[in-house]
């Protein structure tokens, strides 16, 4: 059984342009959380998705980002008009029940 | 009244010794403690995890103890090898609710 598959693993930006972010959650699991960490910083909650729905997005800033998981296919987190700090790692998990998560290995973000 | 305090930030063990690290929470209504470890960029890997109907949860070298009345929880690791030598996470969540971290612990043993 594979695991939480990220990809790019790594993602260089110049400052304005766009980053999509992408996450095969492992088999069986409908719901997704995307987590962003900052150098020897924690893990700050982003979003929590079910299959078609946001169900939290608190952690999510209100402009420029946006994070979906469609019917068919990865979940997407989106960056529009990147900047400088938000040069981080972003990592993805997921569950099968909502309890249990397995992060996959991480989308290093570099905004130059 | 959502977070997961964490201590200490850093933290050096000898081989062979015991590695304790301490989180506390505030929301009562949290049900469910993973412990999660870190290496160098990677991802986050389940450790262990406890629910609060027990006090203490022990796997190999790992034991989890519960104070549910103090609303406090430790990761103690036995006989601490090089390899363990990693950035630790505690955590809680309600189901079906976002899993809260606390800010990590960097633990380096000694050889």
């Amino acid at each position: 059984n594979a695991g939480v598959m990220q990809n790019p693993r790594h993602l260089v930006r110049r400052r304005g342009q766009e980053a999509r972010l992408r996450c095969s959650p492992m088999k069986g699991h409908s719901h997704v959380y995307w987590y962003r960490q900052l150098p020897e910083e924690g893990l700050k909650f982003m979003v929590y998705l079910q299959k078609e729905n946001i169900i939290d997005e608190s952690g999510m800033p209100k402009e420029r980002f946006s994070a979906e998981f469609p019917k068919e296919g990865p979940s997407i987190l989106r960056i529009q008009q990147v900047v400088r700090g938000d040069s981080a790692a972003y990592f993805c998990a997921s569950s099968p029940r909502g309890d249990t998560i397995y992060f996959g290995e991480g989308s290093w973000l570099t905004v130059v | 009244q959502q977070q997961v305090k964490q201590s200490p930030q850093s933290l050096i063990v000898q081989k062979g010794g015991i590695s304790i690290i301490n989180c506390a929470y505030e929301n009562t209504a949290f049900d469910y403690f993973p412990w999660y470890q870190q290496f160098p960029g990677k991802g986050p890997a389940l450790l262990i995890a406890i629910r609060p109907d027990v006090s203490e949860k022990k796997e190999g070298r790992f034991t989890i103890s519960f104070n549910k009345s103090a609303k406090q929880f430790s990761l103690h690791i036995m006989d601490s090898q090089p390899g363990d030598s990693a950035t630790y996470f505690c955590a809680a969540s309600i189901p079906r609710d976002k899993i809260i971290f606390g800010k990590g612990t960097r633990l380096h043993i000694l050889p």
